[in-house]
């Protein structure tokens, strides 16, 4: 089946600095991408949608300025958490479709849990 | 708003026993509704809904929608100690085939 990369699968890092989240389609090729975000106990939240080529949808809520999305080829999208804070520490999870861009066909990435001390 | 509300929020069981997890929502432009479960890390997909009354069935697992009362169920029986696992409702909805909105998701806990 289809398999999505995160990486790094962990992060730790000082306050202010700023992290970079990779997710890869492994055999087969995304035009979008959708980035999520998990606190504790709570639902997956959608934060934006990466497209190739082009410039990432977020959502409402969410600082496109802040939250820097580069979909720089058909099977990379990045997000990077830019001046991050304590706040920003969440589970983060990205996702792809294959076949047509169905729901059901969307793949999950293992997550990247960042802590942001 | 559109939102998804999953229950209960958390369910202790032993092995053996059938269980019933509750999906509500309420949604603009509903495409379908998705089940997954998640295990320490990414969700993986369970079953997709889109018409209602018409049961999905995998294995142990079934789940069904109903339109009219905007909700699903999914039915785990015989539960094993390897079904425990957070189970995540979500709606795809709006414009995009990609919109996902997930409930809070069900934990559930099988006991030996």
């Amino acid at each position: 089946g289809a398999v999505v990369s995160q990486h790094p699968s962990w992060v730790i890092c000082k306050s202010g600095t700023s992290v970079k989240i990779e997710c890869r389609s492994l055999d087969f090729q995304a035009t979008t991408m959708f980035w999520y975000r998990q606190f504790p106990k709570q639902s997956l939240m959608l934060m934006a949608t990466s497209n190739e080529g082009s410039k990432a949808t977020y959502e409402q809520g969410v600082e496109k300025d802040k939250f820097l999305i580069n979909h720089a080829s058909l099977t990379l999208s990045t997000l990077t958490v830019t001046s991050a804070h304590p706040e920003d520490s969440s589970f983060y999870i990205c996702s792809a479709p294959t076949a047509g861009g169905r729901a059901e066909t969307q793949y999950f990435g293992p997550g990247t849990r960042l802590l942001v001390l | 708003e559109d939102k998804v509300v999953q229950s209960p929020l958390s369910l202790v069981v032993h092995e053996g026993d059938t269980v019933t997890l509750n999906c509500s929502y309420e949604v603009t432009n509903f495409r379908s509704l998705l089940w997954y479960k998640q295990e320490k890390k990414a969700p993986t997909f369970l079953f997709m809904l889109t018409s209602s009354g018409i049961e999905k069935k995998s294995g142990r697992l079934s789940s069904i929608l109903d339109k009219k009362e905007l909700s699903s169920i999914l039915n785990i029986t015989a539960t094993q100690t390897g079904d425990s696992a957070i189970y995540l409702c979500a709606v795809n909805y709006g414009g995009s085939q990609g919109n996902l909105i997930f409930g809070k998701g069900t934990k559930l806990s099988v006991k030996p």
